[in-house]
């Protein structure tokens, strides 16, 4: 079975440009999360979806950052305009419900702003 | 909030050390609690869980058993490999509408040979 597929892995983009994200959940997975990782801390909830609904968006910095589920599968998360300070690694998780608990992680995108 | 505190690290053993990773939580009701791991170049993943008070998780050799009177999850594994080198995150759940995953800071284990 395939796991949580993100791509890219890397990017580097100066600071004000856009950057998007792309996430593939297991086959099946209703439930699908998107955690910001900074240096040294643990991941920290962005946003989580149920299906194309986004059920927990409390944590987005909704000013520059967006995101969206079309279909309740693949999910896209956008950056727009970038600053230094987001400088972190995006990942991107699932599972098969949010009673189910157990949540498969991607090896996540690594983000560099210059 | 709900929030994990995980010991300050990072900590270096010698292979076949007794390992001991402590984990202390804060939280309203009865939450889920996992050791999340992470080796070099990878994703987490999940290494156990457990579910209820007195419940031990358990995998590759490792062990924790959620304590509600400490409110602790601390790790364990009798004699480490230099395979096991890597960030080990606590974590804590709740099921239903604030289903969320909060992660303590991790903490990075180097297994020396």
């Amino acid at each position: 079975e395939a796991g949580v597929v993100q791509s890219p892995r890397y990017k580097i983009i100066e600071k004000k440009q856009p950057v998007a994200f792309w996430c593939n959940p297991i086959s099946g997975h209703n439930t699908l999360y998107w955690y910001l990782q900074n240096l040294g801390q643990g991941p920290e909830l962005l946003i989580r979806y149920e299906n194309e609904e986004a059920v927990d968006d409390s944590q987005l910095p909704k000013d520059r950052f967006s995101a969206e589920r079309l279909k309740g599968v693949d999910s896209t998360l956008k950056i727009q305009p970038a600053e230094l300070g987001d400088s972190a690694v995006y990942l991107c998780a699932s599972s098969l419900s949010p009673v189910g608990e157990t949540q498969y992680f991607g090896p996540g995108t690594r983000l560099l702003v210059l | 909030g709900d929030s994990v505190t995980q010991m300050e690290g990072p900590v270096t053993l010698s292979e076949e050390a007794f390992l001991t990773i402590n984990c202390t939580y804060t939280a309203t009701g009865y939450p889920s609690l996992f050791w999340y791991v992470q080796y070099p170049g990878e994703g987490l993943q999940l290494l156990l869980k457990a579910t209820k008070a007195d419940d031990k998780g358990s995998n590759k050799g490792f062990e924790a058993t959620y304590r509600k009177e400490t409110t602790s999850f601390h790790l364990e594994k009798g004699s480490v490999q230099v395979s096991d080198s890597a960030v080990y995150f606590c974590a804590l759940s709740k099921t239903g509408a604030n289903s969320k995953l909060t992660f303590g800071k991790g903490i990075t284990l180097s297994v020396r040979p």
